[in-house]
């Protein structure tokens, strides 16, 4: 199993240019989620997924858009990049019940710079 | 307001010696806990769970943590660290209703030889 799979891995941008991070996982999992990881402050929930068709907002929502027009992908959009937003992304997913199996499982990182 | 604070930004320990990874959540209802590992340049690494039954929870790595609901507390224990434990450790919580996780700021742990 490849388990949940990001691409790229580094990326630079310029300011005002629009990119996707791109996340696939192959668990059928139906819960997913985009967090964003910056010095001190740990992992901040950006988006969600709790299957396809259907996304709502984390903590830190503005700047990024998703989409989940599949079980397996959900990326991540930035539509206009920003030097705020240089950071390390990580995609997760995770079984979408309660109980022993609740576990996240997380991709290797995006890390973003923008210049 | 749903928190989760690790105290400790940076702790440093002596190979072979203990250690104590402190984390308290303020949530309404007892959530499921959960602590993470990640080495340099790596994800996530699960390294044990909490939701319901025996407050004193065994991991991977010979790593354990102890619920105290009096305490509102997980701290992560490990009787003898190794170098290779070096790394950084997040405490996370997710509601025991939803699958939001919310993450502590993290501990970095270095192992002196």
């Amino acid at each position: 199993n490849a388990g949940v799979t990001q691409t790229p891995k580094f990326q630079v941008l310029k300011t005002g240019q629009s990119m996707t991070l791109q996340c696939a996982q192959d668990m059928n999992h139906e819960y997913m989620s985009w967090y964003r990881q910056d010095p001190g402050m740990g992992l901040r929930l950006i988006h969600y997924s709790v299957g396809a068709g259907i996304t709502d907002q984390g903590e830190v929502p503005n700047g990024y858009n998703v989409s989940r027009s599949t079980t397996e992908d959900f990326p991540l959009r930035l539509l206009s990049a920003a030097p705020s937003q240089t950071s390390v992304y990580f995609c997760a997913s995770s079984y979408s019940g309660r109980g022993p199996r609740t576990e996240a499982f997380f991709g290797q990182g995006t890390r973003l710079t923008v210049v | 307001a749903q928190s989760v604070t690790q105290p400790d930004i940076h702790i440093t320990v002596s190979e072979g010696a203990s250690l104590e990874l402190r984390c308290n959540y303020s949530y309404g209802a007892t959530p499921y806990l959960f602590w993470y590992v990640q080495s340099p340049g790596q994800g996530l690494q699960l390294l044990l769970k909490y939701f319901s039954g025996d407050t004193l929870v065994q991991g991977i790595k010979g790593f354990e943590a102890e619920f105290k609901r009096s305490q509102s507390s997980f701290n992560l224990r490990k009787p003898s660290v190794h170098w290779s434990d070096a790394a950084e450790y997040f405490c996370a919580v997710s509601p025991y209703n939803n699958n939001d996780m919310r993450f502590g700021a993290g501990t970095r742990l270095t192992v002196k030889p």
